[in-house]
């Protein structure tokens, strides 16, 4: 089955902690995507990467880190710069067509 | 900078009704406008889409209106089920090569039997 695979789906972190979030596709999309998603804020970008080794910030990358070493991988870091980072955390794919293929996310949680 | 304003934040409607979600943009440069539904704990997924050079398009219960001139675009849900409990979230894309896409804040609709 072809798809996005994110893990974990839940994350607990203490303070001062970075996490690394994991997205992987076998859809052969190009592009690659990470959301974030709080109650009522919608989804906003956090990085996006179109081709291997290389990749753009979004509106919100500030305390966020991304690698795109590979086509189908493109993981996500929340690294202690991240001043509120519990959130669900989205990541997607695209051919560039439009469509967005998204994972079921991780919840990530700040104790 | 919220380039795509959608409305209402919540819904409520009752099954076999209509709802109604609204969204308005600014950028004349959009040339895709898709609907997304999210149920909870899971990732948003496709619903229907259309593009400016068409005003409507219709699949099963769900419609997009369009308006160009007015910048507006709209989901209609025909015959509303218990089941389309849901976020919806309408987005639009600039432009040829462009691979972004900006989403509005979403519409909680619950559909009460």
């Amino acid at each position: 089955d072809g798809g996005i695979t994110q893990s974990p789906k839940y994350l607990f972190r203490k303070e001062g902690q970075n996490v690394t979030l994991s997205c992987e596709q076998n859809l052969n999309h190009d592009a690659m995507y990470w959301y974030r998603q709080d109650p009522g804020q919608g989804l906003r970008l956090i990085y996006y990467s179109q081709i291997v080794n290389d990749f753009q910030k979004g509106d919100i990358a500030e305390g966020y880190s991304v690698s795109r070493e590979k086509k189908e991988s493109f993981p996500l870091t929340v690294t202690s710069a991240q001043k509120n980072p519990t959130a669900f955390y989205l990541c997607a794919s695209s051919s560039g067509t439009g469509e967005l293929f998204f994972g079921e996310g991780s919840r990530l949680t700040v104790l | 900078q919220q380039q795509v304003k959608q409305s209402p934040q919540s819904l409520i409607v009752q099954k076999g009704g209509i709802s109604i979600i609204n969204c308005a943009y600014e950028n004349t440069a959009f040339d895709y406008f898709p609907w997304y539904q999210q149920f909870p704990g899971k990732g948003p997924a496709l619903l229907i889409a259309i593009r400016p050079d068409v005003s409507e398009k219709k699949e099963g219960r769900f419609t997009i209106s369009f308006n160009k001139s007015a910048k507006q675009f709209s989901l209609h849900i025909m015959d509303s089920q218990p089941g389309d409990s849901a976020t919806y979230f309408c987005a639009a894309k600039s432009g040829a090569g462009s691979y972004q896409l900006t989403f509005g804040k979403g519409t909680k609709l619950s559909v009460i039997p």
